[in-house]
């Protein structure tokens, strides 16, 4: 069966640090992986996703980037956190349209 | 576009009833439906992809009419375990599988 993994699950970061979030899927291939990001009692935000490897496509101009090294892996990152960057990190992955998509358990961020 | 949800919270009794709207002003290919839990990731309920289609999962359904853009969740003796945050998730006449969610429905069933 297929599962979603997505690390860490709390990160507390200063302004101005780096930041990376990973997520990978198992138990399928050639998955349509998404990065979302929710505020506090808020809807979620789409900001990036991938068809495959290296396809990356940015719905919200922003401080955020994302990579996909491998076809199951999908990657979060930032140079430089600002304090708007706080929020709980979604990834999800979908494959036949039908399943909808399966989201990982999340990364709650807060930005100090 | 981000769809519109309304109510944008709801409180119910066990065994009520309870619907909520989804609405969007562009064409679409697709309604999702997704509830949260309070600290948790969202979790799939069901999928619409045709107008008019109808899609049940427990006791909860949903339909979506296509000409009118709108979808709605139908909830129906509501239990416990119902409450949480309802979010639609469209995808636009382009099925391009990129889905945008509107902002939400708290729905809070007490006992």
């Amino acid at each position: 069966s297929q599962t979603i993994h997505q690390w860490p699950a709390t990160l507390v970061q200063p302004v101005g640090s780096p930041l990376s979030l990973e997520c990978t899927v198992e138990g399928t291939s050639n998955p349509n992986l998404y990065w979302y990001r929710q505020a506090a009692g808020r809807g979620l935000q789409l900001l990036f996703y991938s068809v495959g490897i290296g396809q990356i496509s940015s719905e919200v101009p922003q401080n955020l980037s994302a990579s996909r090294p491998q076809d199951r892996q999908f990657i979060l990152s930032s140079k430089k956190l600002l304090l708007s960057d706080s929020g709980f990190y979604l990834c999800a992955w979908s494959g036949y349209v039908a399943d909808g998509y399966t989201f990982g358990s999340g990364t709650r961020l807060t930005v100090v | 576009q981000q769809p519109v949800q309304s109510p944008q919270a709801v409180i119910l009794r066990e065994g009520e009833d309870a619907v909520i709207n989804c609405s969007s002003s562009k064409a679409l290919y697709s309604v999702h439906w997704y509830r949260q839990k309070h600290g948790e990731a969202p979790v799939f309920l069901m999928i619409l992809l045709k107008g008019g289609e109808q899609k049940g999962h427990e006791k909860i359904s949903a339909s979506f009419n296509e000409k009118k853009q709108q979808s709605s969740l139908y909830l129906t003796a509501s239990q416990l375990s119902y409450s949480g945050t309802y979010f639609c998730g469209t995808d636009g006449s382009s099925n391009t599988g990129k889905l945008i969610f509107g902002q939400g429905t708290t729905l809070q069933v007490k006992p």
